[in-house]
């Protein structure tokens, strides 16, 4: 089975530009997690949604917004780039959205911001 | 509020040697425990979950964690480190609603 697959892998873009992160779940997985890793750092949460709706979010710029599709895939917005906006993003799909369900992760999409 | 330490930034052993990875971790009520482990470039595997029961948790690679309420820890083991074993450590609690937090990271080393 396909795990959590995420694309792009690496984006290079520039400051003030926008950038679109895009995530499968895996088959079944109804929740959608979204992380930010800077370099030498913990992830830390974004958003997340469950059947379509946001659960929750975490402590980010209205810069950044998600949305879920019916086929529970996601995307991850990122307005008016900024320099500190360089991170690894990471997705991840889990079979419930509220309580402790593991977390798989896919792999990233690399951001850096010039 | 809720945080998760790890004090070793970074550790090295030798290959066969014993390990043990420190996690302390900040909650006020029973938390949910994890262990994940990055590869340069890759994304996060989990290696081993508490949630409740038995406080001695077996994961994958050979890595078992010990919950200790009464110190708030959750340390990483493994009797004998493998090359392969090379790799970021994350420790995470899972408060039960929607988000996890984790900690900085131990970077594991190991000499041949």
């Amino acid at each position: 089975d396909a795990g959590v697959t995420q694309s792009p892998t690496h984006l290079i873009k520039t400051r003030g530009q926008q950038v679109t992160l895009r995530c499968s779940p895996i088959s079944g997985h109804k929740s959608v997690s979204w992380y930010q890793q800077v370099l030498g750092q913990g992830p830390q949460f974004i958003f997340q949604y469950y059947e379509k709706e946001e659960r929750g979010r975490g402590n980010f710029p209205d810069r950044f917004s998600a949305r879920q599709f019916p086929n529970y895939s996601s995307e991850l917005n990122v307005n008016a780039l900024l320099l500190g906006d360089s991170a690894l993003y990471l997705c991840a799909s889990s079979l419930v959205g509220g309580e402790a369900g593991e977390l798989f992760f896919g792999e990233g999409s690399r951001l850096t911001v010039l | 509020a809720q945080s998760v330490t790890q004090p070793d930034i970074h550790i090295t052993v030798s290959e066969g040697a014993s390990l043990e990875l420190r996690c302390n971790y900040s909650y006020g009520a029973t938390p949910y425990l994890f262990w994940y482990v990055q590869s340069p470039g890759q994304g996060l595997q989990l290696l081993l979950k508490y949630f409740s029961g038995d406080t001695l948790v077996q994961g994958i690679k050979g890595f078992e964690a010990e919950f200790k309420r009464s110190q708030s820890s959750f340390n990483l083991r493994k009797p004998s480190v493998h090359w392969s074993d090379a790799a970021e450590y994350f420790c995470a609690v899972g408060p039960g609603t929607y988000k996890y937090i984790f900690g900085t990271g131990t970077r594991l080393k190991v000499l041949a």
